[in-house]
């Protein structure tokens, strides 16, 4: 079947400190990967994509790249800054993109 | 920019008490979805919904729930006879569905507390 884990959280970094945030997926098929990244009060909201192996998504300096030899999708970014503090959401979806598998999300706070 | 919006954002009902939860997808979308995320755990599938009936459903999914798109806005989720296990975050998606791969759309939440 399928599934996502991420790495638990909370993390807590201090500003332009750099960023990683562990995911591995199991998956039957060709997935596609994704990180969703949720603000406070906010919804779900995509922050990247890669929809085939050696894909990197990339957005906002955030940046993972689709690794099929170990089945990872790992986020991160050099410099994380204060409005980047949300919980982040690994996800794998059919290539449909019917229906989507998430991780638990990984809570990120960013102190100045 | 069009958004999926979700009413109430919390509901708090007791125990057997049917609830429904609302939602209004992105007005050209094809596809919709629920989902929910019990306190500390993953976000997992409910439903889809295309074209006026279910198109796949989770093993969460059973007799106590049901969808309905009662007009052409308004997406919804009832749950029958609550129970506490339902306590959740329950999210609504939608997506346009039209061409190959496209993203699905999230709302904001709607927090279920079942006393």
């Amino acid at each position: 079947g399928n599934s996502v884990t991420q790495m638990e959280g909370p993390v807590t970094l201090s500003e332009e400190a750099f960023l990683t945030i562990n995911c591995t997926y199991t998956a039957t098929g060709y997935p596609s990967l994704f990180w969703y990244v949720q603000y406070p009060g906010e919804g779900l909201q995509l922050l990247l994509k890669a929809t085939k192996a050696d894909d990197k998504g990339s957005n906002k300096g955030f940046e993972a790249t689709y690794r099929k030899e170990t089945t990872s999708f790992h986020l991160e970014k050099g410099s994380v800054q204060v409005s980047d503090s949300a919980v982040y959401f690994c996800a794998l979806s059919s290539n449909t993109g019917n229906q989507f598998y998430f991780g638990t999300g990984t809570s990120l706070t960013v102190i100045p | 920019e069009p958004e999926v919006t979700q009413t109430p954002s919390h509901q708090v009902t007791q125990m057997g008490q049917e609830v429904i939860l609302r939602c209004v997808p992105i007005s050209n979308h094809l596809y919709f979805y629920w989902y929910r995320q019990i306190l500390g755990q993953k976000v997992e599938f409910l439903v889809s919904f295309y074209n006026n009936e279910i198109s796949e459903k989770s093993e969460i999914f059973d007799d106590q729930f049901s969808v309905e798109r009662p007009d052409g806005s308004n997406f919804t989720l009832k749950i029958r006879s609550t129970k506490l296990e339902d306590s959740a975050m329950y999210f609504c998606a939608s997506r346009e569905g039209r061409t190959g791969w496209n993203e699905q759309f999230f709302g904001p939440g709607t927090r279920l507390t079942v006393l």
